[in-house]
């Protein structure tokens, strides 16, 4: 257990409709990254935070994909309108910034949607 | 921009004989590297990090790492396999001026055989 929770562990859900992620980092980690992992693939960045500040979104993140960290702290993923594509594990991770470049990144047990 | 090739999907050893996990790199800046292993229904797993003190990384489980530049390799290797090391590995990349987002390759599936 890494610290990183995350949840619901499995979704299922028909195309169409909305679902939300939450992610609760290590509480003292102000950086949290989400990822998306398919079958037989590496996981790939989707987006990221630093505290409440999302700085980078990836090209993957349609405008279907919206993800938030209000208070800086946990953090949800909500995905409108799911196609079947979207059927993958959602990963989500945090670390320390201290300017350091390699800093680890704890990885949450991930959320695995399926859409019918 | 960023990129991880792992050149091996698939390596199968038998217990107690070597492992090596191949991977190459490409990163228009001072990278740094890690391996990650995820076994099934489980989360990922830093194994080692390259922290640009040393070239040879030591990671957990006798796991190791050698940083080539001048071949931009960054090989995981054990001397003995063990059942318990069956997973999949990926090699990652990530760089300070990219957010230190990870950047994963295509993993390679290890199975050790009795």
């Amino acid at each position: 257990d890494t610290g990183v929770s995350q949840d619901p562990r499995h979704k299922i859900t028909k195309r169409g409709q909305n679902v939300t992620f939450r992610c609760d980092p290590i509480s003292e980690h102000n950086r949290l990254y989400w990822y998306r992992q398919t079958l037989g693939q590496g996981p790939e960045f989707l987006t990221y935070f630093q505290n409440e500040a999302q700085l980078e979104k990836s090209r993957l993140l349609s405008d279907r994909f919206s993800a938030e960290r209000p208070k800086g702290s946990f953090s949800t993923l909500e995905i409108q309108r799911t196609e079947q594509g979207d059927s993958a594990m959602y990963l989500c991770a945090s670390s320390l910034v201290d300017y350091h470049p390699n800093n680890e990144q704890f990885f949450g047990p991930g959320t695995r949607l399926t859409v019918l | 921009a960023q990129s991880v090739t792992q050149l091996d999907s698939h390596v199968s050893v038998s217990e107690g004989t070597p492992v090596l996990l191949r991977c190459n790199y490409s990163s228009s800046y001072s990278p740094s590297l890690f391996w990650y292993v995820q076994h099934p229904n489980k989360g990922l797993q830093l194994l080692l990090k390259y922290t640009s003190a040393a070239t040879l990384v030591k990671g957990i489980n006798g796991f190791e790492a050698e940083f080539k530049k001048s071949e931009t390799s960054f090989h995981l290797t054990k001397p003995s396999a063990h059942m318990s090391d069956a997973a999949e590995y990926f090699c990652v990349v990530s760089d300070p001026e990219y957010g230190n987002k990870l950047v994963f390759g295509a993993g390679t599936i290890l199975r050790v055989k009795s």
